[in-house]
């Protein structure tokens, strides 16, 4: 059972462009969702995050969205840069405070 | 802002063996994690590492198998038992609380397991 969802393996998009990146969602009851970024050979790093009861949060060219209506919510880059180039998970929290993680989208930008 | 390391970064073993991966962080936390990431997949969490007290497992992992230690607040270690090519995965830890924003986790840098 796959609670959290990213259907895109991989997107390309070219500098300078946005990157929107999706994922949704099944479990009403996740109070606060996190976009990580990784690269090879490194842990994930934590970019930005998001509480339920919000709509909207921003982090100078980041951007996550939340529709709780549509359990859906999506991390927007703009500009694209060539060094946003690595794979990035969503996450939600559960009531344990658990994290549940994505599959992961491959974002390449390409200069 | 703090530092969490992870030992080894990377390994190749035996199947049979045991590795033993150790996590510090440079200041106190109240929360850390263990997780699995296998080889094309998304990341799996293990266990929360207690202090003072056994971990806690999550579905489909026993300490038999996963043995954790968490003596003090900056740091703890996940042991992978009787290993076999199936554990070869990145293994990492995150933490959450204290020098860090709650809510929010941060991870370590990986272990990087390979069984032969």
């Amino acid at each position: 059972d796959q609670q959290v969802k990213q259907n895109s393996p991989s997107l390309s998009v070219q500098e300078g462009r946005i990157s929107i990146l999706n994922c949704d969602y099944t479990n009403s009851m996740f109070d606060y969702f996190l976009w990580y970024k990784k690269y090879p050979a490194e842990g994930p790093t934590f970019l930005i995050s998001i509480s339920s009861i919000k709509d909207k949060n921003e982090d100078g060219r980041f951007t996550v969205f939340l529709n709780k209506s549509a359990k859906h919510l999506s991390l927007h880059i703009v500009p694209s840069q060539p060094g946003d180039s690595a794979v990035y998970f969503c996450a939600a929290r559960n009531q344990g405070g658990k994290l549940i993680f994505g599959q992961g989208t491959e974002l390449s930008v390409k200069p | 802002s703090a530092v969490i390391s992870q030992k080894p970064s990377r390994d190749i073993c035996q199947r049979g063996t045991s590795l033993t991966i150790q996590c510090q962080v440079d200041s106190q936390v109240t929360m850390m994690f263990w997780y699995r990431q296998q080889p094309g997949q998304s990341l799996t969490l293990i266990a929360t590492a207690n202090q003072g007290s056994e971990a806690t497992y999550e579905s489909g992992f026993v300490i038999d198998k996963f043995p954790i230690s968490r003596p003090n607040l900056t740091f703890s270690t996940l042991t992978v038992s009787n290993m076999s090519p199936e554990d070869s995965s990145i293994y990492l830890c995150s933490v959450e609380g204290e020098g860090f924003s709650s809510y929010e986790q941060y991870f370590g840098p990986g272990t990087r397991l390979t069984v032969t």
